[in-house]
């Protein structure tokens, strides 16, 4: 099983800031890497796929990158509904693994 | 649009089976590009990827899960079901139902279900 790390457990940031998140696989996933947001009391968002390709509908402040084993989920300029958890999750190899989130919240 | 819905108890006894429904609706759940799966996160943790089932009716689990799940799909209704056996407090968690974009991501969710066991 391929195991994530989200790093840092939690981000304390400002409205305006840039926000660095970073995920590491325990193990190559060349670029089967996504990203999803999370409030509280809702679903999981669907953010970033395939390591960079922003799903439907998502701002371009938000922004993947990375390959094999490292990752960074960046967002430009924090606006306020961006304070959420962010997951990660490989699709590289059964079973389907998520990273343990990172909380953003506003400093 | 394609929306998702769970359904089912609520409350579970320990050792009892989890039943869930998911019904799709807005998209047809007959497409060979889409998987439909399972997911779920305990209260104020993180997700676990259950399983996911194609509509010919391929599944695949979670090794942690594999020994007491099963997901079938019942294209006829557009729905697509999970079957935990012999639960403990440990499978508390809110069940959330997705849509799996040609194994690549996770499209579309439900709005999840909270499941308790407790005698």
């Amino acid at each position: 099983e391929i195991v994530l790390t989200q790093s840092p457990a939690t981000l304390s940031l400002s409205p305006g800031e840039r926000a660095t998140l970073s995920c590491r696989a325990s193990q190559s996933v060349s670029s089967y890497l996504v990203w999803y947001q999370q409030k509280p009391g809702q679903a999981p968002r669907l953010l970033i796929y395939d390591a960079s390709t922003r799903a439907t509908g998502i701002p371009a402040r938000f922004r993947g990158s990375g390959s094999g084993t490292d990752f960074t989920l960046t967002i430009s300029s924090l606006e306020p509904e961006d304070f959420a958890v962010y997951y990660c999750q490989q699709r590289s190899t059964w079973p389907i693994t998520f990273g343990q989130g990172t909380r953003l919240e506003i400093k | 649009q394609v929306q998702l819905q769970e359904s089912g108890p609520g409350l579970v006894k320990p050792s009892e089976t989890l039943s869930l429904t998911c019904t799709v609706s807005g998209g047809s759940i007959n497409s060979s590009d889409f998987y439909w799966g399972w997911i779920r996160q305990p209260p104020g943790k993180g997700l676990e990827w259950i399983g996911y089932i194609h509509y010919s009716g391929s599944a695949y689990y979670n090794p942690s899960l594999k020994s007491r799940v099963t997901i079938s799909v019942d294209t006829s209704k557009s729905q697509f079901s999970l079957n935990l056996s012999s639960v403990t407090a440990a499978d508390t968690a809110v069940y959330y139902c997705a849509r799996d974009f040609g194994t690549s991501r996770m499209d579309h969710w439900g709005q999840g279900t909270l499941v308790t066991v407790s005698s």
